[in-house]
């Protein structure tokens, strides 16, 4: 069971949109649409953001969405804010009945 | 409103055990499978343990299989994780977390709880 790839860190300044990406395989990201992105400021509990590769809970931003291509899921933050400064993590059900995260992403607004 | 909170925490030596709880309220607890999740300070976050609505399925990260069991009290509503042989690297905060009808995810979490093991 190793985790998602996820690239460790991320900038970009306000305004801007970045993309986080996460990479599985076809028994995780490729095999359903069961992506889910959360969002962890420092000291707090995870926060979901996206579940089902691209859809927004209620209450969450439309600046945030998600897609995915083949075994590559990827998050996007459009309109960046200084609030966005968080750590982002990827998820995802597998073939084995598990459920999987990524190693998680730094974004940092400059 | 949707309330989760973990108790049961606290330091304990390696190889000995803990239960670990998490108080449901605000949702139908009966209704709805739940997981555990943990996080080890300064790292990511690791699946623990998934329990359908009723109990009866039962899944675990490979890293804790046979040594963690995932149970459930629907007319207490709360979740429980009995924690047996810790090892120093199971510290963590363990968060409990809620999986939506129909999904496969967490749409809820608990504020967590800390365990720590050392010897």
């Amino acid at each position: 069971q190793s985790a998602l790839t996820q690239p460790a860190s991320v900038s970009g300044s306000p305004g801007q949109s970045i993309t986080i990406s996460c990479t599985g395989t076809s028994s995780d990201v490729g095999g359903y649409n069961y992506v889910s992105w959360y969002q962890q400021h420092p000291g707090k509990a995870p926060k979901l953001i996206i579940s089902d590769v691209n859809n927004r809970p209620s209450g969450v931003s439309n600046r945030f969405s998600g897609s995915k291509s083949g075994n590559t899921a990827s998050l996007t933050i459009s309109g960046l804010q200084a609030e966005d400064e968080a750590d982002y993590y990827c998820s995802s059900y597998t073939s084995s009945s598990t459920w999987m995260f990524g190693g998680g992403t730094k974004l940092t607004v400059l | 409103q949707v309330q989760l909170v973990e108790s049961g925490g606290g330091v304990v030596q390696p190889g000995r055990s803990l239960r670990l709880s998490c108080a449901a309220s605000g949702f139908t607890f009966r209704s709805l499978s739940m997981h555990w999740v943990r996080q080890a300070p300064g790292k990511g976050l690791e699946w623990v343990a998934f329990i359908s609505w009723d109990g009866t399925n039962k899944y675990y990260a490979d890293s804790v299989k046979g040594r963690f069991t995932i149970s459930r009290d629907n007319s207490k509503n709360t979740l429980y994780l009995q924690v047996n042989s810790l090892r120093v690297e199971d510290t963590a905060v363990y968060y409990c977390a809620r999986n939506p009808e129909y999904h496969f995810n967490f749409d809820y979490w608990g504020q967590g709880t800390l365990v720590t093991v050392s010897s």
